[in-house]
């Protein structure tokens, strides 16, 4: 079975600065698909960017990209220019191909503070 | 934009009653899904469905849960007989058609039994 995990429960950046944040997953597959979602706390879950296993390229969302490393099975997240609306707790999730339902396995989560 | 919609946003309950939580969601999306989120823990999968049917469900979703789509639009999540570990987040969430892969999720009811 597939697991996501996110080691750092906690991050801080500081407003106009830049911040990674980590995840890994194990799989056996080689079809997928990589989400981060941010949950601000209105507990609305917001969807921030996605990876497809088969694309080298890192996805880019304006200040959000990914580093997308397939062999160590990481996928870590990059704010840049921080701003004080993305503090929020921000959850990695994997998506299997082979699966039909296609359901979310989600890591546990980074709390991410933005200091003025 | 389109949305997801999920009523009530908040449910007080009594253990052993019964709740129904109800979603509308994307219109035009095909796949259907119900999570839940207890306080300060990670999103977990509960159950899946596509064309009127259940296409996963999770360890959690067991003879107290089911869910229907009644209608065209509403999509919904009953718990038979609610426990106080039922308290929780539940979120609803919608994926389109075959090739699209991001699901968009409603603004969650939070389910409180007492």
């Amino acid at each position: 079975a597939q697991t996501v995990t996110q080691s750092q429960p906690e991050m801080s950046v500081q407003e106009a600065e830049t911040v990674t944040l980590s995840c890994t997953y194990d799989t056996s597959e080689s079809d997928y698909y990589l989400f981060w979602y941010k949950q601000p706390p209105s507990r609305q879950m917001i969807l921030v960017i996605r990876q497809e296993a088969y694309k080298q390229q890192n996805a880019t969302e304006n200040r959000f990209s990914v580093n997308f490393q397939k062999a160590a099975k990481s996928f870590s997240l990059k704010i840049s220019d921080s701003q004080l609306g993305d503090a929020a707790m921000y959850f990695c999730a994997y998506r299997s191909l082979y699966n039909q339902g296609g359901k979310l396995i989600f890591g546990q989560g980074t709390e991410l503070s933005v200091k003025p | 934009e389109p949305e997801v919609t999920q009523t009530p946003s908040h449910q007080v309950t009594q253990m052993g009653q019964e709740v129904i939580l109800r979603c509308v969601p994307i219109s035009n999306h095909l796949y259907f899904y119900w999570y839940r989120q207890i306080l300060g823990q990670k999103v977990e999968f509960l159950v899946s469905f596509y064309n009127n049917e259940i296409s996963e469900k999770s360890e959690i979703f067991d003879d107290q849960f089911s869910v229907e789509r009644p209608d065209g639009s509403n999509f919904t999540l009953k718990i038979r007989s609610t426990k106080l570990e039922d308290s929780a987040m539940y979120f609803c969430a919608s994926r389109g058609g075959r090739g699209r892969h991001e699901q968009y999720f409603g603004p969650g009811t939070r389910l409180t039994v007492t």
